[in-house]
């Protein structure tokens, strides 16, 4: 059975940094892709980044290039979430999902329960 | 971007009346990769369809998904009361950004 555990979230000020994690279980991991998706407050979902199962490919939205980075250790089954200079903007609840091949191309199959960020000043 | 609009924005319905849920692209979606996601309040999203037509894994069939193109629609053939979530479709496939649409939430009526 799929699992995906995120951690790492919690209240930091704005311009503050937070490192999100997802332990994932029950698939071979290195073989898919990974993806964050956030839903800030009264809103929708929104596509964050994504990193195909080697690691070597990697996609942001517009929204978090050049703040946000997303990496993988494929030895641990870990899929992180650098976020850096955070803005209010970015309060959310931060969702890690299983894309459906090694490409970043697939569709998310599987979801975790999701990290609540807060930005505050 | 491609940029995906839902309506209705919310659907009053009764358990056992039908949803009729619409996605509508700003451009043409390639290969139909399409897919519709079911979110409930403090749940993970679950994949419904994918492929524009394709069930997931262990969705029953009155969900049923179809389209092609720029129109996209997600049908409930008869609405259950675990069926009131909010819906969203998404774009994936080459070329980021992979977008979602607003969502359309079933409430009931």
């Amino acid at each position: 059975e799929v699992h995906l555990l995120e951690s790492g979230g919690g209240l930091v000020q704005t311009g503050g940094s937070l490192r999100l994690s997802c332990a994932a279980s029950g698939f071979t991991f290195s073989s898919y892709a990974m993806s964050w998706v956030r839903r800030a407050p009264g809103k929708g979902l929104e596509w964050v980044s994504a990193i195909s199962g080697g690691g070597g490919d990697t996609y942001y939205a517009d929204s978090v290039k050049g703040r946000f980075t997303i990496s993988r250790d494929n030895s641990e089954n870990m899929v992180y979430l650098q976020m850096n200079s955070l803005r209010a903007g970015d309060t959310a609840v931060y969702y890690c999902a299983k894309l459906s091949r090694i490409a970043a191309a697939g569709t998310p199959d599987y979801w975790g329960q999701g990290t609540l960020v807060t930005v505050s000043s | 971007e491609i940029v995906l609009t839902q309506s209705p924005g919310t659907l009053s319905l009764s358990p056992g009346e039908r949803a009729t849920l619409s996605c509508r692209a700003s451009q043409s979606v390639s290969s139909n990769y399409l897919a519709w996601y079911q979110h409930k309040p403090g749940q993970a999203p679950r994949l419904l369809i994918y492929g524009a037509s394709s069930r997931a894994t262990g969705i029953p069939d009155r969900f049923s998904g179809s389209g092609s193109g720029t129109d996209f629609t997600l049908t409930i053939s008869r609405v259950e009361p675990e069926d009131f979530a909010v819906y969203y479709c998404q774009r994936y496939g080459n070329s980021p950004p992979w977008t979602f649409g607003q969502g359309t939430k079933v409430e009931v009526k």
